[in-house]
């Protein structure tokens, strides 16, 4: 069935490094992919998306790649904060179906 | 715009009870909301795909006789978890596909704690 591998499951940077998080798709079909933030106890907050049409996008201090080849995407978080350390979790969805979501990162950011 | 309300935040209930938890679209139709189950430092598990009208798509391993799920109007679905036992102890979240943009929008959740 469909999969969605996320990469590392723990990271931990200082504040102002960059952090990177990477995802494989098993799917050939998904074409939405979404990132989402959540903090301890809350819901799920989706912080940037990316269709398969495209193969980056930048929002402020976040971007996320696709390269549909090698069903890749990946997170980048540059000048990361104290306020940016969450469980982040990559999905991968077909139109509007069901959304997969990998194992999740927790991201530490130490001040 | 594309709020999904999720009711009740968290229950707490005796073993064999049944708890009814609740998913409402504010502001748009959901055709389609989703029942994700998240177990501490865990990713969210589907459960369950719930389509207004019919009958909802149960993942593998998941009893459709015991985590009922109901989407009777295109703003309303309710999964229900008849005859509780602790390991049905969890986190759990619905979400819907809003038309805008495509996105994802998911409730709040609802931590249930069975004793």
């Amino acid at each position: 069935g469909e999969n969605v591998e996320q990469h590392p499951s723990t990271l931990s940077v200082q504040e102002g490094d960059s952090a990177v998080i990477k995802c494989t798709y098993s799917d050939s079909a998904s074409n939405y992919f979404p990132w989402y933030k959540q903090e301890l106890g809350k819901r799920p907050q989706l912080i940037i998306d990316i269709r398969s049409n495209v193969g980056e996008k930048k929002d402020q201090r976040i971007a996320v790649t696709l390269n549909k080849t090698a069903k890749h995407f990946s997170l980048h978080i540059t000048e990361t904060q104290p306020e940016d350390s969450a469980v982040y979790f990559c999905a991968a969805s077909t139109g509007g179906f069901k959304t997969i979501f990998g194992a999740g990162t927790r991201l530490f950011v130490k001040a | 715009g594309a709020v999904v309300s999720q009711h009740p935040s968290w229950v707490i209930c005796k073993s064999g009870t049944s708890v009814k938890i609740e998913c409402r679209s504010l502001d748009f139709q959901a055709t389609t909301m989703f029942w994700y189950r998240q177990f501490p430092k865990q990713s969210l598990m589907l459960m369950a795909t719930s389509n207004e009208g019919s009958k909802a798509t149960y993942e593998q391993g998941v009893e459709k006789d015991k985590f009922l799920i109901n989407h009777a109007s295109l703003t309303l679905s309710t999964l229900t978890v008849t005859s509780a036992h602790p390991e049905d102890s969890s986190f759990y979240i619905c979400s819907a596909r809003h038309t805008l943009g495509g996105g994802y929008t998911f409730g709040s959740g609802t931590r249930l704690t069975v004793v």
